[in-house]
């Protein structure tokens, strides 16, 4: 059975600050996803990530992958409070070749105090 | 439509009464999936069809849920004889069938079961 998990939890971070959220995961599987949720609202896809070595950037925020070390990153470079959500990662564990079955991480929520 | 599209957005039903959750997948896309997302549990597989089959039936919690896909379109979540531990945000998303794709979730549709 596929286990996501991320730590830490919670993340209070002060704005100016970087950090990284860490996404492991316990099964082989080169497709990842993060995603962002406000409160009340739906998911946000923020990054798909597909093979090992994967980077990707999206103003403040940057995702990767190990495959080998079953870890993914994301890293927050000079947090604004615009970016205070919650971050889930999510790997897809599909037995089939067509679709995306994704197992989540229980999330992070960042908080970015002024 | 430009997005995925859930409804009702917010249910209150009775223990007992059965339910039915709406979702409309943006055009074109053939995957399909329901998600539940409650306190307890965080993010949770339900569901998944491929067209108008679904060959993932894992995540379904008892035999109290069904859903079918019509028209490779849209799709209907059923809950019968709802229980409090039913109550969560049901969330459908969609994608192209193509592994390694996109998944683009919906607002959710908040089930309340008293």
């Amino acid at each position: 059975e596929l286990k996501v998990e991320q730590n830490p939890l919670f993340l209070s971070m002060q704005e100016g600050k970087n950090y990284t959220i860490y996404c492991n995961y316990s099964t082989t599987s080169d497709r990842l996803y993060w995603y962002r949720q406000d409160p009340g609202k739906s998911l946000e896809s923020l990054f798909v990530l597909l093979s090992n070595g994967a980077v990707k950037q999206e103003g403040r925020l940057m995702a990767s992958l190990d495959t080998k070390a079953r870890l993914s990153t994301l890293h927050i470079t000079a947090a604004v409070h615009d970016l205070s959500a919650t971050y889930f990662c999510a790997v897809d564990g599909s037995r089939y070749n067509a679709g995306n079955m994704l197992t989540f991480g229980g999330g992070t929520r960042l908080m970015v105090k002024p | 439509g430009a997005g995925v599209s859930q409804s009702p957005s917010n249910k209150v039903t009775e223990k007992g009464k059965d339910v039915e959750l709406r979702c409309d997948p943006i055009s074109g896309h053939t995957a399909l999936y329901w998600y539940r997302q409650s306190l307890g549990q965080g993010l949770e597989f339900l569901i998944y069809f491929q067209g108008n089959s679904a060959p993932d039936k894992s995540g379904l919690p008892s035999d109290r849920f069904s859903a079918e896909r019509t028209g490779g379109s849209v799709s209907t979540l059923t809950i019968q004889r709802t229980q409090q531990e039913d109550s969560a945000v049901y969330l459908c998303a969609s994608s192209l069938v193509t592994s390694g794709n996109t998944i683009y979730f919906g607002e959710g549709s908040w089930l309340t079961v008293v």
